[in-house]
């Protein structure tokens, strides 16, 4: 993988509902692995940066893990909630805070 | 509320005109970014500062040009731009270049170019 990709593109869920989407990365020369949630007409908020392989960290219903050896990372959301809707950015580093974003997963919490 | 400020939030202007995007942070960063984002797409990395330094500049044309007179402030000076240049241009700061320090970001300057 040469580019930070991520999968679906979209994603509609029922309130209560969990989730999940990927983050796929080059697990060459890895640094670190950043998530964002960016809200509309707000600015990208840093929810966890990764580094190590086998990490999970975990914010309140969302987590992440790490898979540096084949280059992915998950991000869960348990029982979502119409304030999870936004865009969920990952972005592998590349040395110096150089941040390679992925296009993002656009997910949407039906009521 | 973001603790990166931006101004202005929206700018229009003409290919001949001279302006400047600011970006201010107070957190004591010392290293700070701009990015270009345009519509459907991800960030895109332009310039990075840190302590007041140039440290990457992503072979962004010379139209755009970049300044850290201190520790809080970044601007970017705009001259001769083209209309693929209309985007949103989001200023993000960290505590430095570390790679395990998460970037803060602004709420951007929507910038039109006529």
């Amino acid at each position: 993988i040469l580019n930070v990709e991520q999968s679906p593109q979209s994603l509609h869920v029922q309130e209560g509902d969990s989730t999940n989407f990927t983050c796929s990365f080059p697990s060459s020369n890895f640094y670190a692995l950043h998530w964002y949630r960016w809200e509309t007409a707000k600015s990208p908020e840093a929810l966890f940066v990764m580094t190590l392989n086998g990490d999970e960290k975990k914010k309140g219903r969302i987590s992440a893990t790490l898979n540096t050896k084949e280059g992915y990372s998950y991000l869960y959301i348990k029982g979502s909630q119409p304030e999870d809707s936004a865009t969920y950015l990952c972005a592998s580093v590349r040395g110096a805070q150089k941040l390679v974003f992925g296009q993002g997963t656009r997910l949407t919490i039906n009521p | 509320d973001t603790e990166v400020t931006q101004t202005p939030k929206h700018l229009v202007m003409g290919m001949t005109n001279k302006k400047s995007l600011k970006c201010e942070q107070h957190m004591g960063h010392r290293a700070m970014y701009w990015y270009k984002q345009k519509a459907k797409k991800p960030p895109e990395l332009m310039f990075v500062y840190s302590y007041e330094k140039l440290s990457i500049n992503e072979s962004v044309p010379s139209r755009f040009s970049p300044e850290c007179p201190n520790s809080s402030l970044l601007n970017l000076h705009l001259h001769a731009l083209q209309p693929e240049d209309s985007a949103l241009y989001l200023c993000a700061s960290s505590q430095d270049l570390g790679d395990n320090q998460p970037q803060h970001f602004g709420d951007g300057t929507r910038l039109s170019i006529l």
